[in-house]
C-alpha cells in the first residue's frame, strides 16, 4: 500500500514569488507519481507526472516537480507565481505495476495575492 | 475530446433518500473510480470497477453501494442517504493505456438534509 503526506494545507504567497508545495510518500514497491490541480469551482485535472526516465518534470504552464527517490519526494515549484495559479493541489501516488488504484494526499491550497 | 460526465453538478436530497450518482465514460476503459472529496481529507476512493459486473471496496464503502451493467456507465448508490454524505463526488476512469493516470468528471455536489 501506499500514503501521500502533504506538508501543508495552504501557503499564502504574493504574486511573482516563487513557490513550493511539499509532497512525500510511502510505498513498499516502485511508484507512479503525479499532481492534480483544483481550480475554484472546477474538476480535477492532471498537472504533471513522472513515470520513468528524467527525474525533474516540467507542466506547460511553468510548474515542474523533481522525483527524488531516496528522500520519498515529489516536490512542486513554480519561480514565479501568478494570481491565476490560485487552486488547490493535489499529489497522488500509485504502484508502477499492473492496474492499482490512485492514493491521494489531503491537497495544498496555494493562495497567491497582488 | 474524451470526457467523463455525471448527472449533476449540484443535487440536494433529504435524510433516508435513494439517492444515485451516474458516471459515463467514453475512453472505453475498463476501469472506472468513485471518489468523495472533503476539506482537509482530499480524495478518499469509496468503490472501484475493473470490469463490467464487477467491484471492489476501495478505502471508504460503508453506506455506499455501486453499479456497473455497461462498460461506459458506472453508478454510486447511497441506500439511506445521511448528513454525513454531504460532500463532493468525482467519477474517473484511466485515460487510455497511460499507466493508472486518471481521468475526472466535473463532480456532483451532494447535499443531504
Amino acid at each position: 500500500a501506499q500514503s501521500v503526506t502533504q506538508l501543508d494545507s495552504q501557503v499564502p504567497v504574493f504574486e511573482e514569488a516563487p513557490v513550493e508545495l511539499r509532497c512525500n510518500y510511502s510505498s513498499s514497491v516502485s511508484v507512479y507519481l503525479f499532481w492534480y490541480v483544483q481550480y475554484p469551482n472546477q474538476g480535477l485535472q492532471l498537472l504533471l507526472k513522472y513515470l520513468s526516465g528524467s527525474t525533474l518534470v516540467e507542466s506547460i504552464n511553468g510548474f515542474e516537480a523533481e522525483f527524488n527517490k531516496s528522500q520519498t519526494s515529489f516536490h512542486l515549484r513554480k519561480p514565479s507565481v501568478h494570481i491565476s495559479d490560485t487552486a488547490e493541489y493535489f499529489c497522488a501516488v500509485t504502484a508502477n505495476s499492473g492496474y492499482s488504484t490512485l492514493t491521494f494526499g489531503k491537497g495544498t491550497m496555494l493562495l497567491v495575492s497582488p | 475530446d474524451v470526457k467523463v460526465t455525471q448527472s449533476s453538478r449540484y443535487l440536494v436530497k433529504r435524510t433516508g433518500e435513494k439517492v444515485f450518482l451516474e458516471c459515463v465514460q467514453d475512453m472505453d476503459h475498463e476501469n472506472m473510480f468513485w471518489y468523495r472529496q472533503d476539506p482537509g481529507l482530499g480524495l478518499r476512493l469509496i468503490y472501484f470497477s475493473y470490469d463490467v459486473k464487477m467491484k471492489e471496496k476501495g478505502d471508504i464503502p460503508e453506506g455506499y453501494s455501486v453499479s456497473r451493467e455497461k462498460k461506459e456507465r458506472f453508478s454510486l448508490i447511497l441506500e439511506s442517504a445521511s448528513t454525513n454524505q454531504t460532500s463532493m463526488y468525482l467519477c474517473a476512469t484511466i485515460q487510455g493505456s497511460s499507466y493508472n493516470e486518471q481521468f475526472f468528471g466535473p463532480g456532483t455536489r451532494l447535499t443531504v438534509l
